[in-house]
C-alpha cells in the first residue's frame, strides 16, 4: 500500500513567518507534487519534481519554493507567509502508472 | 494553463439513480486521462487511468469511457448509493507525470 504522509494536518502561522510543509512517500516514486486546494478553484499545481534535486514550476509558484534532497521527501517552503496563502495543501507522488497518490493534506491558516 | 472542464459542478440524486458526469480536455498532445474520487475529510483516490482512444474502464458500479479525438471522458455510476457521495475529479496529462485537474463534480446521493 502506498503511503504519503504530510508533517501536519493543521497549522497556524503568522504573517511573515517562514513555513515548511514536509511530505514523505514510501514507494520509491520518482514524481512528487504540491497542490493547493481552495473553494471553487479545484486543485492547483504549485511545484513538482521528477527526481532528486530537480524541480519544475507548476501553475501558481509565486510565493513558494521547494526542496527535494532525498527521493522520498519533498518540502514546500513559504519564505514569508501571507494571508492569501491560507489554504489546504496536498502533496502527491506518482510512479510508473502515473496515477497520483495523495497525502492527507495540511490545512494552513496564516493570520 | 490547460483548460480541463467538468460538468455539472454539482449533482443531487436519489439512492438507486444512475448518473454520469463529463470531463472535457484539449484533444492535442494527449497522454493520459485520470479520474479520482475525493470524499470529504479524506485524500483523493485514483479510480481510473486511461490512455487510448476508446478505452473503457470499470470498477464495481462505476465505469468510464474516453474519446481523445474529441477531447472528452464520461464517468458513469449505475445505481448510486449514499457512499458514492464525493467529489469526482478528472485530470489530463500531456507530459508523463504532470496532471492538470478539473474543478470536479460533487455528487450527493440521498437515501
Amino acid at each position: 500500500d502506498v503511503k504519503v504522509t504530510q508533517s501536519s494536518r493543521y497549522l497556524v502561522k503568522r504573517t511573515g513567518e517562514k513555513v515548511f510543509l514536509e511530505c514523505v512517500q514510501d514507494m520509491d516514486h520518482e514524481n512528487m507534487f504540491w497542490y493547493r486546494q481552495d473553494p471553487g478553484l479545484g486543485l492547483r499545481l504549485i511545484y513538482f519534481s521528477y527526481d532528486v534535486k530537480m524541480k519544475e514550476k507548476g501553475d501558481i509558484p509565486e510565493g513558494y519554493s521547494v526542496s527535494r534532497e532525498k527521493k522520498e521527501r519533498f518540502s514546500l517552503i513559504l519564505e514569508s507567509a501571507s494571508t492569501n496563502q491560507t489554504s489546504m495543501y496536498l502533496c502527491a507522488s506518482a510512479g510508473l502508472g502515473y496515477e497520483q497518490y495523495f497525502g492527507p493534506g495540511t490545512r494552513l491558516t496564516v493570520t | 494553463i490547460l483548460n480541463v472542464e467538468q460538468s455539472p459542478q454539482s449533482l443531487h440524486v436519489q439512492e438507486g439513480d444512475s448518473t454520469n458526469f463529463t470531463c472535457s480536455f484539449p484533444s492535442s498532445n494527449f497522454y493520459a486521462l485520470h479520474w479520482y474520487r475525493w470524499e470529504t475529510a479524506k485524500s483523493p483516490e485514483a479510480l481510473f487511468v486511461m490512455t487510448l482512444n476508446g478505452d473503457e474502464k470499470k470498477k464495481g458500479q462505476i465505469s468510464a469511457t474516453l474519446n481523445t479525438k474529441e477531447g472528452y471522458s464520461y464517468l458513469y455510476i449505475k445505481g448510486s448509493q449514499p457512499e458514492d457521495s464525493a467529489t469526482y475529479l478528472c485530470a489530463y496529462d500531456t507530459n508523463a507525470g504532470k496532471s492538470t485537474f478539473g474543478d470536479g463534480t460533487t455528487l450527493t446521493v440521498k437515501p
